[in-house]
């Protein structure tokens, strides 16, 4: 089956700015989930969604946002850009009921100027 | 809070040898996640154990789980090239509403020589 897709998967920004990602999940797979990952804090819950609902959210500010769409596919934004923001963003689908994984994305990279 | 602690970070092996890293984690979890980083790359799913003393084997390496230990283990047998990479443990988390949050630890950094 086809796996998780993300867009873009680059992206340069500058402060102050804003971003949205998208993903794509797993066909069938209604909960999606957001991780950064930076060298220094690692793989970092953000949030996840399912069924539309946000059910779970991370310890970031207000700045990280996301929505779910009725298809499943995600969307997260970042409002008011920082130098930290800078990242890998991952995006997981599953279903996990099933006892399966959380299958990622190929993640966007988002550098911060 | 759950805190995970992977051991070690870094690891150089020889082809042929085998090792294990480990994994803890500090509170309960409901099952427990591996997964591997490629340089620049996403994460790509090795394992997914389930329950107290769930083991699980793929070509040179194979994954445990103790629960009451709070303990997990990734073992290489006879690692090979392409195996160097970095492993990360996850147990979850999961809340009333039902929904998953993976928490990772930093990772092993795994490099294997000839």
């Amino acid at each position: 089956k086809a796996g998780v897709t993300q867009t873009p998967r680059y992206l340069i920004k500058t402060r102050g700015q804003q971003v949205t990602l998208s993903c794509s999940p797993i066909s069938g797979h209604r909960s999606v989930s957001w991780y950064q990952q930076t060298p220094g804090q690692g793989l970092q819950f953000l949030f996840e969604y399912f069924s539309e609902t946000q059910r779970n959210k991370g310890n970031f500010p207000g700045r990280f946002s996301g929505r779910q769409f009725s298809n499943s596919r995600s969307e997260m934004n970042v409002s008011t850009l920082e130098l930290g923001d800078s990242a890998l963003y991952l995006c997981a689908s599953s279903h996990w009921t099933d006892q399966e994984t959380q299958y990622f994305g190929p993640g966007t990279r988002l550098l911060v100027l | 809070e759950l805190k995970v602690e992977q051991n070690p970070l870094f690891l150089s092996m020889q082809e042929g040898k085998n090792y294990t890293i480990y994994c803890n984690y500090s509170t309960t979890s409901d099952r427990l996640y591996w997964y591997r980083q490629d340089p620049g790359k996403s994460l790509e799913s090795l394992f997914v154990l389930l329950s107290n003393g769930a083991v699980k084997q793929e070509g040179r390496l194979m994954a445990s789980l103790d629960t009451k230990a709070r303990l997990s283990t990734l073992h290489i047998t006879a690692a090979v090239h392409d195996l160097s990479a970095t492993y990360f443990c996850a147990p979850n988390l999961i809340t009333q509403g039902g929904s998953e949050k993976l928490v990772f630890g930093k990772g092993t950094k795994l490099t294997v020589n000839p």
